[in-house]
């Protein structure tokens, strides 16, 4: 069965520092993948996603995730986080002619101002 | 700019008895989800509903389970006798039909507690 695995539970930064949130599915056929938020209170947004050509997705506040085929990877990157990225991050997936979607545990991300 | 509605809100009630958790998606879209997550648990596919039947389902998603869209805007998940096990979050989504843009819009959930 597909899985998704998200490597971190809870990394916790100052603001300015780099940020990278691992992601990594077992599927092996065509795939959707897909990063979405979850602000403290709110309920899921979408972060940014991935479905074809330019394996380096940027999506939205400065959020990018660079797909790697061969290493069956999406891992999330911001360059340089804010105290208002404090949140929950979960990385999903969706063959592409399948309509479940697959989501990660999540990682907690705590920011320090 | 359109978004999934739920309600209720939060939810408590008795175990064994039924629930029905109602979402309003978006109104062009087409295809429509059930997740949950448990606290502190990731978020699980419940079911996808399409052309007025389920069109895939998990394992969690058991007899117990139904899902209905009885007029042109409501999406329900009815759970018949619940369990303590069934606390969580419960969230709708839903997409347009256009296969090349996949992006499932999220709710904001209906938490269930079940005492």
């Amino acid at each position: 069965a597909q899985s998704v695995s998200q490597h971190n539970h809870h990394v916790i930064l100052s603001e300015a520092a780099s940020l990278e949130l691992g992601c990594n599915y077992s599927y092996g056929g065509t795939v959707n993948l897909f990063w979405y938020v979850q602000y403290p209170g709110q309920h899921l947004q979408l972060l940014l996603k991935y479905f074809s050509g330019d394996p380096l997705v940027k999506g939205i506040k400065g959020f990018e995730a660079e797909f790697i085929k061969s290493k069956f990877s999406f891992n999330l990157r911001k360059p340089s986080v804010q105290w208002s990225d404090t949140a929950e991050y979960f990385c999903a997936v969706k063959e592409y002619n399948n309509n479940d979607m697959r989501f990660g545990a999540g990682t907690r991300l705590t920011v320090k101002p | 700019e359109p978004e999934v509605t739920q309600t209720p809100s939060h939810q408590v009630t008795q175990m064994g008895q039924e629930v029905i958790l109602r979402c309003v998606p978006i109104s062009n879209h087409l295809y429509f989800y059930w997740y949950r997550q448990i606290l502190g648990q990731k978020v699980e596919f419940l079911v996808s509903f399409y052309n007025n039947e389920i069109s895939e389902k998990s394992e969690i998603f058991d007899d117990q389970f139904s899902v209905e869209r009885p007029d042109g805007s409501n999406f329900t998940l009815k759970i018949r006798s619940t369990k303590l096990e069934d606390s969580a979050m419960y969230f709708c989504a839903s997409r347009d039909w256009d296969t090349s843009y996949n992006e499932q819009f999220f709710g904001p959930g209906t938490r269930l507690t079940v005492l």
